[in-house]
Order: C-alpha cells, then structure tokens, then sequence
C-alpha cells in the first residue's frame, strides 16, 4: 500500500473553467476526507465519506463544488466555474474510522486559479 | 472555523535544542493529535492523545494535555534540522458520535537552524 494517492499535484486553471481532483485513499480505510487549505491556515474541512456515503458537507462547499466516491473506493471533488478564491491546497484523508485513529493524508492538490 | 488555536505562530531555534508548541481550544474532546507538515506537502500524523490521558511519549516527542484548561502541549527534544515544518493540533469532538471529524488550528511553523 502506497498511502493516499491525489492527483493532480498541481492544476492551473482559468476562472470560469470546471476541474476535478482524484483521491485514491487507503484501501482498509472507510473514511475518507476532503480539506481545503490556504496559505498560513490550518486544513478547513469541506466534506466527509463513510463507504460510498457522504455524510456532512460544510457551509464552505458551495454548489460549484461537489464531491463523490462511487462504490466507496477512489473520489472525486470537481470545482466548477472556477473563482480566484478557489485558489488553495486541497488534501484529502482516510482513516479507519474508529475512535483514536489518525488520518493519513495525500501530498494534496495545489490549485491556482487565474 | 478552526477549533484549536497554536501558540507561538512561529518559533525559530538551534539544532539541539528543545521546542515547545502549545495549542488551545474551546469544546469538549475525545481526544487531540498532532500533525506535521512540510512545506507544500500533505500532513503527517505525529502522536494522539486521548481525552482521559495526562501525557503521551513517542520518540522524541512528548504531548501533555490538560483538559480543564483546554490546552495541549508538544515538546520536540533534541531538535534537527530536519523537524523544520509548520505543527498543527487537531481536536475530534466528544459529541461527534460516529463523525469522526478533526478540526485544525493554524500551525506553529518551527524552524530548527543547522
């Protein structure tokens, strides 16, 4: 196993156009994660799967943004109609899912919006 | 919103000296870990302390928590050069039931001078 997986590592797009990311997480790993991070802050957690189910989005996922995980494996966060503040990292995480377990993050993605 | 909140925001020191990080925050846990992250890289997991744990030793590591002041404590003993990285604190909520969701602080970034 070669830990969680993101690709692309770097996208650069310009505003108004559509992306999408991948994560491959941990295959044991139930849970998986999607954060977002800026420059000089801490990851801001944007949405949360159990298997294939998403089970909490956050305020900070607006409707440009959707995530899935089709057949509770690999998942995509795609971005449409890009905004220059949807320049970030975005990390995504797994886990096992039980109490007192931490998250194994991917490199991250690093989107520039311009 | 983040949860935790680190203290110094950075800290620059010589290689073998001690490092102390301290990390607030302002609702109720299960438990606290601690996270490493190299510039433009995904977080690693360093060490988890749970909420009825005192102190906790991995390594060089060691973490205090104090859940009637709210507040953690990491020490890096020993420092290399190669522990320069930002440190942030992540807190799992005790009411969070089976959403195992972290909430991170901003980050302490260390700076260890060869």
């Amino acid at each position: 196993d070669t830990g969680v997986s993101q690709n692309p590592r770097h996208k650069i797009t310009k505003r108004g156009q559509n992306v999408t990311f991948r994560c491959d997480p941990i295959s044991e790993h139930n849970r998986l994660y999607w954060y977002r991070q800026t420059l000089g802050q801490g990851p801001e957690f944007l949405t949360y799967f159990q298997n294939e189910a998403q089970l909490e989005k956050s305020r900070l996922l607006s409707d440009r943004f959707s995530a899935e995980r089709p057949k509770g494996s690999f998942s995509t966060l795609e971005i449409q109609r890009t905004e220059q503040g949807d320049s970030a990292m975005y990390l995504c995480a797994s886990s096992l899912g039980f109490e007192g377990y931490g998250y194994t993050f991917g490199s991250g993605t690093r989107l520039t919006v311009v | 919103s983040q949860q935790g909140e680190e203290d110094p925001q950075a800290l620059s020191i010589q290689e073998g000296e001690n490092a102390t990080m301290n990390c607030s925050y302002k609702t109720s846990i299960n438990n606290l870990q601690w996270y490493r992250q190299n510039s433009g890289r995904g977080l690693v997991h360093l060490i988890l302390i749970r909420s009825n744990e005192r102190e906790k030793h991995s390594g060089r590591l060691r973490v205090t928590l104090d859940t009637s002041k709210k507040s953690s404590s990491l020490l890096i003993t020993a420092s290399r050069a190669a522990d320069t990285a930002s440190y942030f604190c992540a807190t799992a909520p005790l009411d969070g039931g089976s959403n195992y969701k972290l909430t991170f602080g901003k980050g302490t970034l260390l700076t260890v001078n060869p």
